[in-house]
Parts: C-alpha cells; structure tokens; sequence
C-alpha cells in the first residue's frame, strides 16, 4: 500500500513568517500534485510536480519534487493570513488504465494577522 | 481553469431514505470521475471511480450495493446513498479527470448529515 507522509500536520505561525511542509513516502510516484482546501469546500489543485528535482513557484509559494520522486516540500514565503487552510499532497501512480490520486492526511495551516 | 459542480451542496435526511448527489463537469468532457469522503479534520478517502457508460470501480471497504454510482454522461456522475444511516454523514466530494491526463479537478463538496 502507498502512503504519504505529511508534516507537519498543524502549523500555526504568525503573518511574516516563512514555513515548509514535508510530503513523504517510501514509494515512488509519476508525479505529485498539491492542493489547499479551506472549510466545506473541495481540494483546489496548486501545482503539479513530475520531474525528480523539480521546483515550481506560485507567487510566494515554491514547490520541490525530490530526486528520487518519492518526497516533495512546499515552500511558503512571508505567509499572510490569505494562506490559512489545508494543504494536501496527492501522489500519481498509473497502474493498469486510469490514475488514482494517494493523499496524505493534510497539513492545517493558520496564518494569524 | 476546469469547472465541476456538485448538487446539493448540502443535505440533512433521515436514517433509512436515500439521498441523490450530482458531479457534473461544466466546461469539459470527463470520461472519468472520481469519488471521495472526507470525515472532519481527515483528507480524503477515495469511494469509487466512475467511468462513463461503464460499471463504477469501488475501493476495498466501500459496499457497492449502499453507494451507487451512475457515469451516465461525459459531463454527469451521480452517487446515491442507500439507506442511509448516521454513519453515512460525512463530507463526499467529487473529481473529474480531463482528458486523459492525470489532473483531477474536484467539485466544491456536499455536506451529508443523516439524522
């Protein structure tokens, strides 16, 4: 079974402040995606990662695919309280004829003014 | 970007009757979608997938016969709750995959409470 790490999964830090949240696991994956989520509404997708090593940026947002492709980190840079919610990753596998997204259990950031 | 709605995005029924929610895709075509269920302050579960024209894929754990699935269109899936019990409240939420990549875009979520 595949499994995704996600550390860590509270976070409350003032408005300023830098953060990184970890998305691990011990399998490899196709590509990974990260979502936010804010309450009682469905996972927005932020980025997407296929490449070991890749980095993206979004804005103040800077997202790393691991080498190995098995781990990825999101970046946060001067967080202002418009970041707070829930960030998810989800790992990609195609097995057999469609893709199925592997979430880890979330990281709850809040962002106080 | 994508656009997926859901139906209702809320709904309070009673133990034992059978509630009806809608995935639509409104500006694509999505030959598959993707359900899930999302228990407070947990991430989520895939339920099922759902390919159009086609019998729906369940996880392990997932009564088949309690959680229908109808993808009876490229722009419509739905899942009924059979028989619903207070167990069944939880916050169920759908994903449609454009094209034949591996992007989900996921509708904005129904709220289920059985009473």
């Amino acid at each position: 079974t595949q499994l995704l790490e996600q550390s860590p999964q509270f976070l409350s830090i003032q408005e300023g402040e830098n953060l990184t949240v970890y998305c691990n696991s011990s399998s490899v994956f196709s590509s990974l995606q990260w979502y936010r989520q804010e309450p009682g509404e469905g996972p927005v997708l932020l980025v997407t990662v296929v490449t070991g090593g890749e980095v993206k940026k979004l804005k103040r947002l800077t997202f790393q695919f691991g080498d190995a492709r098995k781990d990825s980190s999101l970046h946060i840079t001067a967080a202002q309280p418009g970041d707070t919610g829930l960030y998810l990753c989800a790992g990609v596998n195609y097995g057999g004829s469609q893709g199925n997204l592997i979430f880890g259990k979330g990281t709850k950031l809040s962002v106080k003014p | 970007g994508a656009v997926v709605s859901q139906h209702p995005s809320w709904v309070i029924c009673k133990s034992g009757t059978s509630v009806k929610i809608e995935c639509r895709s409104l500006d694509f075509q999505a030959t598959t979608m993707f359900w899930y269920r999302q228990f407070p302050k947990q991430s989520l579960m895939l339920m099922a997938t759902s390919n159009e024209g086609s019998k729906a894929t369940y996880e392990q754990g997932v009564e088949k016969d309690k959680f229908l699935i109808n993808h009876a269109s490229l722009t419509l899936s739905t899942l009924t709750v059979t028989s619903a019990h207070p167990e069944d409240s939880s916050f169920y939420i759908c994903s449609a995959e454009r094209g034949a990549g591996y992007e989900q875009y996921f509708g904005p979520g129904t709220r289920l409470t059985v009473t």
